[in-house]
């Protein structure tokens, strides 16, 4: 069980150049997220998907696109590279666990962390 | 505005003291909170998920509180060791229709544990 698996863990783009980030879980997951890490900030949500064939705007979508692929698979495309997009990325999925009157106890899985730098 | 603030930025303590991490949110509607802890260069890994119900979690030597009405947490460590050493950050989640959970996270706390 690999769990979330993510390519690549290294990048570095020029200016404009695209370039897609894969992603992959084994845990038959519904939900899937993209997220941007930058320093002294929390990880901010760039898209998501709640389940197969469907994909949202999160909190910064701007100069992104995703596909999700099938239920295991959830990729980012930058179109064309700018050095704003110079960040750590994580894709996670996410277990819902049981379910309550009022809410619903869920696990979620990250996966390594894309470096990417835009120089 | 959905918040999840962390006190401190950083910390440095050694190697088998004890420390207490600081969670203030200001979420709503809340679901959950998790603690999380990132190595360096790795993903975040669950540490406890609590619902507004149970006012504390623990798993090994972490042992998260929280407090629904004051909207805080905190995440203690006992007997701290090196492979602490790591950002420990403070997630909220919102549970909307659909199955979609959305994650609110804080910054971290970065923590240090030396000799």
């Amino acid at each position: 069980n690999a769990g979330v698996t993510q390519t690549p863990k290294f990048q570095v783009l020029k200016t404009g150049q695209s370039m897609t980030l894969q992603c992959a879980q084994d845990m038959n997951h519904n939900s899937m997220y993209w997220y941007r890490q930058d320093p002294g900030m929390g990880l901010r949500l760039i898209y998501y998907s709640a389940s197969e064939g469907t994909t949202d705007k999160g909190e910064v979508p701007n100069g992104y696109n995703v596909s999700r692929l099938n239920k295991r698979e959830f990729s980012l495309r930058l179109e064309s590279a700018a050095p704003s997009q110079t960040s750590v990325y994580f894709c996670a999925s996410i277990f819902g666990r049981g379910q309550g009157s009022t809410k619903l106890n869920t696990e979620a899985f990250f996966g390594q962390g894309t470096r990417l730098t835009v120089v | 505005k959905n918040q999840v603030e962390q006190s401190p930025q950083s910390l440095i303590i050694l190697e088998g003291k004890n420390c207490t991490l600081q969670c203030n949110y200001t979420v709503s509607p809340f679901s959950n909170l998790r603690w999380y802890k990132q190595d360096t260069g790795r993903g975040p890994v669950s540490l406890t998920i609590m619902t507004f119900s149970e006012n504390t979690k623990s798993n090994g030597r972490y042992t998260a509180t929280l407090d629904a009405d004051t909207k805080q947490s905190s995440l203690h460590i006992t007997a701290s060791q090196l492979s602490d050493s790591a950002s420990y950050i403070c997630v909220v989640s919102l549970m909307f229709s659909g199955g979609y959970n959305k994650l609110i996270f804080g910054a971290g706390t970065r923590l240090a544990v030396h000799p």
